[in-house]
């Protein structure tokens, strides 16, 4: 089955400095890799997502990159600011899988 | 409209009691997902149900747990002779079908302690 792994578990940043959170997968039909974004107490949310048909994709200060050939990719905030604090999981699906296979988290602190 | 909702918000009982999780999909959602979140760990799929298709149950760690679900409505997860390592957040995430193109919605997760 797919294992995804996530690097780093915790990542500090200064307020308008960038972040970067990346993860690897071992399935190589895995085809959608969706990001969501959890506060402390809350539900996991959906944040951006990305297919195998495209390497990059942008939605104002969220962009991912995604590396088919090193089964790997990679989610970077920008700008970064204390709202963006959270833990942040990445996730992979292969196309006859029905279930989402996730990374462990990486806690985001945004530091004022 | 609603989202996903989950009852109870907390359950605490003790060890070798039998506990149910209940989940209520968004309506007209035919996925429903059930996940299990340790402490600082991340989200660990337990079993899904795709309309009337028999359930993916791969992901339950022991035959002490059970999920049932009537039709595309709620869902109950059922743990049975709890343990402690049982404690965790449950969360429950519905989608408009099974699978890579539908985005996954949560629900705010049960957090089950067993003492």
């Amino acid at each position: 089955g797919e294992n995804v792994e996530q690097h780093p578990s915790t990542l500090s940043v200064q307020e308008g400095d960038s972040a970067v959170i990346k993860c690897t997968y071992s399935d190589s039909a895995s085809n959608y890799f969706p990001w969501y974004k959890q506060e402390l107490g809350k539900r996991p949310q959906l944040i951006i997502d990305i297919r195998s048909n495209v390497g990059e994709k942008k939605d104002q200060r969220i962009a991912v990159t995604l590396n088919k050939t090193a089964k790997h990719f990679s989610l970077h905030i920008t700008e970064t600011q204390p709202e963006d604090s959270a833990v942040y999981f990445c996730a992979a699906i292969s196309g006859s899988a029905r279930q989402l296979t996730f990374g462990s988290g990486t806690q985001l602190t945004v530091l004022p | 409209g609603a989202g996903v909702s989950q009852s109870p918000s907390n359950k605490v009982t003790e060890k070798g009691k039998d506990v149910e999780l209940r989940c209520d999909p968004i309506s007209g959602h035919t996925a429903l997902y059930w996940y299990r979140q340790r402490l600082g760990q991340g989200l660990e799929f337990l079993i899904y149900f795709q309309g009337n298709s028999a359930p993916d149950k791969s992901g339950l760690p022991s035959d002490r747990f059970s999920a049932e679900r009537t039709g595309e409505s709620v869902s109950t997860l059922t743990i049975q002779r709890t343990q402690q390592e049982d404690s965790a957040v449950y969360l429950c995430a519905s989608s408009l079908a099974a699978g890579q193109a539908y985005e996954q919605y949560f629900g705010p997760g049960t957090r089950l302690t067993v003492t």
